[in-house]
């Protein structure tokens, strides 16, 4: 089955204490995206991928790093978490560029203490 | 002022009726996206439009390029209808997105 998985779902976490978000899909996909969800604010970008070991800034990169060493698998790095940075995030992938239709993960449910 | 700007922000509707919500961007694009959003949270990818208009099932897209607007209709709506819809514009690489339509159908 073609998806995005997003590893953990729910984390609650304290302040400073550095933690990863895994995303991976399983359809090939050269693009892959990090979002944040909030209330009042919607989805905003946080980091894109355009392939391996391309990546760059979308409108909220601040507090957070990604890599892509591999085709299937994008992180989200917060090496310093802060309570602002408590929302939902989201993992998409889509074959190319922005033009095509994304696949999203489930969602991570990230609280910051 | 937003670069996306969907309107309304909530709406109820009865089941069956024809329900329109609408999208405006300020910003040049490659494509508009609409996705759903259910309460559980997960998000879907309803349509990506570059031009003209689109059909899937009950639902219809369209955009206006020199207007810069865009319009989702969901023709006789369910209450499994019952979301939030979110328009999203993207360039090459990056998006952005409005704020969401949460809509509620009513048996």
């Amino acid at each position: 089955e073609a998806q995005v998985t997003q590893n953990p779902r729910y984390l609650i976490t304290v302040t400073g204490k550095k933690l990863t978000v895994t995303c991976s899909q399983n359809m090939n996909h050269e693009y892959m995206s990090w979002y944040r969800q909030d209330p009042g604010l919607g989805l905003r970008q946080i980091y894109y991928s355009m392939n391996v070991e391309v990546t760059d800034k979308g409108d909220v990169p601040e507090g957070y790093k990604v890599s892509r060493k591999e085709k299937r698998n994008f992180p989200l790095i917060l090496e310093s978490p802060s309570p602002n940075q408590t929302s939902l995030y989201f993992c998409a992938s889509s074959p190319g560029t922005a033009s095509y239709e994304q696949y999203f993960g489930p969602g991570t449910r990230l609280t910051v203490t | 002022k937003n670069e996306v700007e969907q309107s309304p922000q909530n709406l109820t509707a009865q089941e069956g009726e024809f329900i329109t919500i609408n999208c405006s961007y300020s910003v040049g694009i490659s494509a508009l996206h609409w996705l759903q959003q259910h309460p559980g949270g997960g998000i879907v990818s309803l349509f990506m439009l570059s031009s003209g208009k689109k059909k899937h099932g009950r639902l219809i897209a369209t955009i206006n390029i020199q207007e810069k607007h865009s319009s989702l209709h969901i023709t006789a709506s369910h209450p499994r209808d019952s979301a939030v819809y979110i328009c999203a514009v993207s360039g090459t690489y990056k998006y952005i997105f409005g704020t969401g339509t949460r809509l509620k159908v009513l048996a």
